[in-house]
C-alpha cells in the first residue's frame, strides 16, 4: 500500500529538548516536504526537497532543520524547541513526472506539544 | 492579503442537500487547482485536480474554476455524513512548480 508514514503520531516535550520526526515514504518518490498546519492559517511550508541531498527552505523554516540522505527518508528536526512551534505536522510526498508534479500524498501527521 | 482565501465555517447541512464550498484567490497566474479532504486526525487526501477553467465532475463532486473571477468551487452532491471534513483549496501556479499554496480549509458537517 502506498503510503507517507510519520512518527510519532503525537510528542508533548520541553522547551530546548532536541527532537527528530520521522518521514518515510514508499512509492519512489523524489519531492518530499514538511507542512505544520495552524487553526486560520492553513498548511505552511517548511522545508522541501527535490532529491536525494537537495533541500531547500518552505515559507516558514525557522527553527527547523532537515536531511535528505536517503531517498525514502525525510526527518525534521527541531534543535531547541519552543513553544510557538506547538502544531499539527505534516510530511507529503511526490512524484515530478514529464507532465510536472503530480498532487501530494500526505502522511497522518504529527501533534506537537512543547510546554 | 492572504493569496488563497477560504471561509473557515463551520459549515453544517443536512443529509442529502448540495454543498457548495468556495475559495478564492489573488495570483491570477494560478493554473492548477486542487481539493483536499481531511478527515480529524489524518491528513490531508486529494480528491479533485483541476487544469484551468472549467468543471470536473467526479461522482457526486464537482470542481469548478473561474479563472476571470479568481474564484473555485466544489459542489457536493447528495451529501452523505461520512462527507463530514475539512476542506482545503489548494493552487499552483504551472505544473513543474513544486510549490502549493493551501486555503486554511473549510470545516464541513452532514447532519444525519
Amino acid at each position: 500500500e502506498a503510503q507517507v508514514t510519520q512518527n510519532p503520531r503525537y510528542l508533548i516535550t520541553v522547551t530546548g529538548k532536541k527532537l527528530t520526526v520521522t518521514c518515510s515514504q514508499n512509492m519512489n518518490h523524489e519531492y518530499m516536504s514538511w507542512y505544520r498546519q495552524d487553526p486560520g492559517l492553513g498548511l505552511r511550508q517548511i522545508y522541501y526537497s527535490m532529491n536525494v541531498e537537495v533541500t531547500d527552505k518552505g515559507d516558514v523554516p525557522e527553527g527547523y532543520k532537515v536531511s535528505r540522505k536517503e531517498k525514502r527518508n525525510f526527518p525534521l528536526i527541531l534543535e531547541s524547541p519552543s513553544p510557538n512551534q506547538t502544531s499539527l505536522y505534516f510530511c507529503a510526498s511526490t512524484l515530478q513526472t514529464d507532465r510536472g508534479y503530480q498532487p501530494q500524498h500526505f502522511g497522518d501527521g504529527t501533534r506537537l506539544s512543547i510546554l | 492579503q492572504k493569496e488563497v482565501e477560504q471561509d473557515p465555517g463551520p459549515l453544517s447541512v443536512p443529509e442529502g442537500a448540495i454543498v457548495s464550498l468556495n475559495c478564492t484567490y489573488s495570483n491570477s497566474a494560478f493554473q492548477y487547482f486542487m481539493w483536499y479532504r481531511q478527515y480529524s486526525r489524518k491528513g490531508p487526501e486529494l480528491l479533485m485536480y483541476t487544469y484551468s477553467s472549467g468543471n470536473k465532475e467526479d461522482g457526486r463532486f464537482t470542481a469548478q474554476v473561474d479563472k476571470s473571477s479568481k474564484y473555485i468551487s466544489l459542489f457536493i452532491r447528495d451529501s452523505q455524513p461520512s462527507d463530514s471534513a475539512t476542506y482545503l483549496c489548494a493552487m499552483r501556479l504551472y505544473s513543474s512548480a513544486s510549490k502549493i499554496i493551501f486555503g486554511s480549509g473549510t470545516r464541513l458537517s452532514i447532519r444525519p
